[in-house]
């Protein structure tokens, strides 16, 4: 079965610092990758996807992800942060089942950020 | 941009209460989805829906669980004797295909049974 993981529970940097958070993943073929964002009491937001093609993937709010299938890793990047990328940040791994897909989250890596 | 919408964004019910929560997929999308997450822990995966019948559901999903889509536009999760463990946020995503398509979540419903 797939499963990602983010072995950071919980991450501070400075404002305007770059940003690096984990994420491997276990899945038997290429996998869909994703990261969402999630704010306090808000819902799941988008960053970017990876599904092939080119292993750097550009996402909004400035953010990047690097697909390293050598390493299992989607770490996603970010050069300098902004105090409102603090949040939730969340990896997940798409498959297709049947007639339809599902997401495989990690648990999660929360980033704190420091003016 | 079109967006999923829920209702209530919070419910509160007493255990062994049935509650239903509703959704409202983006209009073009084909394929529906629920998740939940219990405070503190990871999203997880509970029910995918398409053709008015389920594609694959989790182990959470038992005989308390059950979906549907009464109309074109609406996709409600109904619990039908809710337990304390039930509390939890629940998402309701959708995709306009299976597979690669990106699923677009909903804003969540804060469910606690007292």
């Amino acid at each position: 079965a797939q499963s990602v993981t983010q072995p950071d529970i919980h991450i501070t940097v400075s404002e305007g610092a770059s940003l690096e958070l984990r994420c491997n993943y276990s899945y038997g073929a290429t996998p869909y990758l994703f990261w969402y964002v999630q704010s306090p009491g808000q819902g799941l937001q988008l960053l970017l996807k990876y599904f092939s093609g080119d292993t750097l993937v550009q996402g909004i709010k400035g953010f990047e992800a690097e697909f390293k299938r050598s390493q299992s890793s989607f770490n996603l990047r970010k050069p300098s942060v902004h105090w409102s990328d603090a949040a939730e940040y969340f990896c997940a791994v798409g498959l297709n089942t049947g007639t339809a897909s599902k997401l495989t989250f990690g648990t999660g890596t929360r980033l704190q950020v420091t003016l | 941009e079109p967006e999923v919408t829920q209702t209530p964004s919070h419910q509160v019910t007493q255990m062994g209460q049935e509650v239903i929560l509703r959704c409202v997929p983006i209009s073009n999308h084909l394929y529906f989805y629920w998740y939940r997450q219990i405070l503190g822990q990871k999203v997880e995966f509970l029910v995918s829906f398409y053709n008015n019948e389920i594609s694959e559901k989790s182990e959470i999903f038992d005989d308390q669980f059950s979906v549907e889509r009464p109309d074109g536009s609406n996709f409600t999760l109904k619990i039908r004797s809710t337990k304390l463990e039930d509390s939890a946020m629940y998402f309701c995503a959708s995709s306009p295909d299976r597979g690669t398509d990106t699923q677009y979540f909903g804003p969540g419903t804060r469910l606690t049974v007292l």
